[in-house]
Parts: C-alpha cells; structure tokens; sequence
C-alpha cells in the first residue's frame, strides 16, 4: 500500500518568509509524529499526533513552529519568519499507534533551505 | 542522548554475515529494543525491535543478552543496499509517545 508521503520534496525560501510543510500518513495509523534533521546530526523530535487527543508539542524549537492536522489525517507544518538555522530536513513519521512498540514509518522528508 | 552506545562505524564484505552491537546498560524493564537504519538521503527505515526473546524477520535478526544490557543486530548477508546508519533505540512499553532520538548510531560500509 502507500506510504508516507510529503511535500514539497525541496523548499527554497527567504529568511523572513512563511513556509507550509505537508504530511499525508498511512491510512489508518493514528498516530503522526514530525521530527527534524540538520545535516549530519540526528533525528530531533518536533511535535506529536495521537488521535483526537491534544497534540504533544514539546519538541517545538520556538513559537514560530506550528503544526495541526485535519480529520486525524493530513499533517501541516509551518514555520513562521523562517531563520536561517530552520534549514534542515523535516521528516513525518506515522505509525499504527503512538505509544508502544510500533513501528513508525517515514516519509522521504522536505529539505527546506533558508536564504 | 547516552541511553545506547554504538560503534561509530563497521564495513563488511557483500555477502558476508554483519553484527552490530549495541549497548543499553541502563535499560529499564519496560524498554523495548528498536532498530532504524537510515540510507543515504532517505528517510529513517523501520529494522526490528524486541524485548527479551531474539527476533527474526526478513529484514535482519536481533539478538538480546540475557540481562538486556546489549544486543546485537544480524544482517545475514549484506548487500550494498544496507549501507546505511543504524540507530539502536530504547523506547518505552507504554503511556508515553514514542519520541525517536537518534545518536550517532553505527556507519555501515558494505563493499564488493
């Protein structure tokens, strides 16, 4: 079946714009999780999705970040007067449930670069 | 993250049975023994996971001491396509988000 799919695959932009990252996860995993990967460095947690419960936000660099996901499907990330630092690989992950040993499955990721 | 410690990196010949070793030695009870493995300009790929008894599937078998300080992954034969990074992670049975937090993890080098 499909699997995890995101878009933009690259994103060019200008310090100080807006930018709005997508998630489509596999059908029926309840849970969506964002993370993030500067080059060369490892996976750092951004935010969480578990059903219709409130979203775990603790990964969230700054105020700039902000994600939601309609009808517990389809993920959007966005990123406020995007920074140079904010370059990176931002990487969807759905799985099954979020708690537990199930595995998450990840989508190819969105390089955003900043300029 | 000091929660697992891994080799910063292995080669192997194509063909040839791989171990990566992994050590957890703070591991609780309820931890559970994920493996990821990223390949170069990829997403993170799910490998296997366990808890206490060894685990087979048909990516890789995962290999659990006794008193779950260590474990050891097992590609039987590797292939250039598992050239990747593989990450070694402890995650909770249950109650909280399985936030994945990878460290440097093990470069796999596989050649001809």
């Amino acid at each position: 079946g499909a699997g995890v799919s995101q878009s933009p695959s690259n994103k060019v932009t200008e310090k100080g714009k807006d930018v709005e990252l997508r998630c489509d996860p596999i059908s029926g995993h309840t849970a969506l999780y964002w993370y993030r990967q500067s080059l060369g460095q490892g996976l750092e947690f951004l935010i969480y999705f578990q059903g219709n419960s409130a979203p775990d936000k603790s990964g969230l660099p700054s105020d700039r970040f902000s994600a939601e996901r309609t009808g517990g499907s389809v993920s959007t990330l966005t990123i406020q007067r995007t920074q140079q630092e904010d370059s990176a690989v931002y990487l969807c992950a759905s799985s099954l449930v979020g708690h537990g040993p199930y595995e998450q499955y990840f989508g190819p990721g969105t390089r955003l670069t900043v300029t | 993250d000091a929660k697992t410690t891994q080799p910063n990196s292995m080669e192997s010949n194509e063909e040839e049975p791989v171990h990566l070793p992994c050590n957890h030695s703070t591991i609780s009870g309820t931890d559970y023994i994920h493996w990821y493995r990223q390949l170069p300009s990829q997403g993170p790929e799910y490998v296997i996971h366990g808890l206490t008894s060894n685990v087979n599937n048909r990516m890789a078998s995962l290999a659990i001491a006794e008193d779950r300080k260590s474990s050891t992954l097992i590609l039987h034969r590797a292939t250039l396509r598992d050239a990747a990074v593989y990450y070694c992670i402890r995650l909770p049975l249950g109650g909280t988000a399985s936030k994945l937090t990878f460290g440097t993890g093990t470069r796999l080098q596989v050649t001809l």
